[in-house]
């Protein structure tokens, strides 16, 4: 059984698209995120919900909007394509709120978004 | 100034040898400090947390923190091919938030 799973695997689109990618963890954890990994491999947090609440927002575009309907799940809408959107995105997940000894963040596969 | 410093590498060492990977943070109030490894294509996994100053050890993996010189490292004894990889360093500053460095790759030479 996948502990983090995401849909889809792969995504391509074309600018100005708006998709979805979903993520759903069956670890009973309460904290979920969306981090975000350009192509330098540098890992970015953007949302972070915990039992369903929003947590941490970085400064990422209002296009980007998170939904949480519930705590094990974590979907991330974008509107509008654009190409610096291409990306791996990640979906994690930890049983507290990324501080102590409970917050080993597991990860989902990734989304490898590309945007023409 | 990058919250999470690390050397992009490549780290070239041969097999058997130690692996050191360094890690440096900017917020004196971060409590807490992990390392994760990441094969190509492939998500991130936990490799140690370590929360209090000194070493930590797991198995062929040692965690060090020193947090008065604001600095974690991870040694990896007996070094395998298959530990090539980048290594994440993650720095929790508080606020919830996990912040991660750019990554080391390293690459074990047979």
């Amino acid at each position: 059984d996948t502990a983090v799973s995401q849909t889809p695997k792969y995504l391509v689109t074309q600018m100005g698209n708006d998709k979805s990618i979903k993520c759903e963890q069956n670890l009973g954890h309460d904290t979920m995120y969306w981090y975000k990994q350009d192509s330098k491999k540098f890992l970015k947090i953007m949302f972070s919900y915990n039992n369903k609440e929003l947590i941490i927002n970085e400064t990422v575009p209002n296009r980007f909007s998170p939904k949480s309907p519930d705590k094990a799940h974590l979907n991330l809408h974008i509107n509008s394509l654009e190409l610096g959107d291409s990306a791996v995105y990640f979906c994690a997940s930890s049983q507290g709120l990324a501080g102590g000894p409970t917050d080993t963040q597991y990860f989902g596969p990734g989304t490898r978004l590309t945007v023409l | 100034q990058k919250e999470v410093e690390q050397n992009s590498g490549p780290l070239s060492v041969p097999e058997g040898a130690i692996a050191s990977l360094n890690c440096t943070y900017s917020d004196r109030v971060s409590q807490s400090f992990f390392w994760y490894r990441q094969y190509s294509g492939k998500s991130p996994e936990l490799i140690m947390s370590i929360y209090s100053n000194g070493d930590k050890e797991d198995g062929r993996f040692t965690a060090q923190l020193n947090k008065a010189s604001q600095y974690v490292s991870l040694l990896i004894r007996d070094s395998q091919p298959s530990d090539s990889a980048t290594y994440l360093c993650a720095v929790n500053g508080g606020y919830q938030k996990v912040t991660f460095g750019t990554g080391t790759k390293l690459q074990v030479i047979p």
